[in-house]
């Protein structure tokens, strides 16, 4: 079965500064899907990125971009010029291409921004 | 567009009970996922329904079910409630449940205790 494992419970970032939350997984598959989501205080889960695992290209969003690394399984989170209102967990998660299994989450990490 | 909403958003009810949550996906999304989020296990995957049919299941006793209308909207029920059942209760919802266009959408949630 597929696993998703963030090793960091929690990290704290300066505002402005640049923060990296990690995430690997494990999977037999080579077709599928990475997320970072987001759950801030009002518990809404809103996703951050997406990586499909046969693109090469790191995914960007704004201020945010991912690290993947297909042959290791890794998928970092990378916030730059980090803000307030970035404070909240951060899930990270998996599915594979063929929707045959569910979205698989971490334990999330939470973000702590300080001012 | 709307996104996804789940209702109600607070529900207080007592062991033994029953409770019925809904949840409307985004207009033309046909793929609905529930999860369970608690502080000890985290997210845990329920059920997810594409097109009135159960497509995967999590690892949830019988008392907890689902199912989808013809209009894409879903619920889900939890019978002879106890108190490990209080949780947050998250809908996520998908224009498919394979693919490319596999990309969940979260409503704000319901949040559950059960007295």
């Amino acid at each position: 079965a597929q696993t998703v494992t963030q090793s960091q419970p929690e990290m704290s970032v300066q505002e402005a500064e640049t923060v990296t939350l990690s995430c690997t997984y494990d999977t037999s598959e080579s077709d599928y899907y990475l997320f970072w989501y987001k759950q801030p205080p009002s518990r809404q889960m809103i996703l951050v990125i997406r990586q499909e695992a046969y693109k090469q290209q790191n995914a960007t969003e704004n201020r945010f971009s991912v690290n993947f690394q297909k042959a290791a399984k890794s998928f970092s989170l990378k916030i730059s010029d980090s803000q307030l209102g970035d404070a909240a967990m951060y899930f990270c998660a998996y599915r594979d291409y063929s929707g045959n299994t569910p979205l698989v989450f971490g334990k999330g990490t939470r973000l702590s921004v300080i001012a | 567009k709307a996104g996804v909403t789940q209702t109600p958003r607070y529900l207080i009810k007592t062991r033994g009970q029953q409770v019925t949550l809904s949840c409307s996906p985004i207009s033309g999304h046909r793929s609905v996922s529930w999860y369970q989020q608690t502080p000890g296990q985290g997210l845990q995957f329920l059920f997810e329904y594409f097109s009135e049919t159960q497509r995967n299941k999590g690892n949830f006793p019988g008392r907890f079910s689902g199912r989808q209308f013809s209009n894409s909207r879903s619920e889900m029920n939890v019978s002879t409630l106890e108190l490990g059942d209080s949780a947050l209760y998250l809908c996520a919802s998908s224009l498919r449940s394979s693919g490319d266009v596999y990309t969940q959408y979260f409503g704000p949630g319901t949040r559950l205790l059960v007295l």
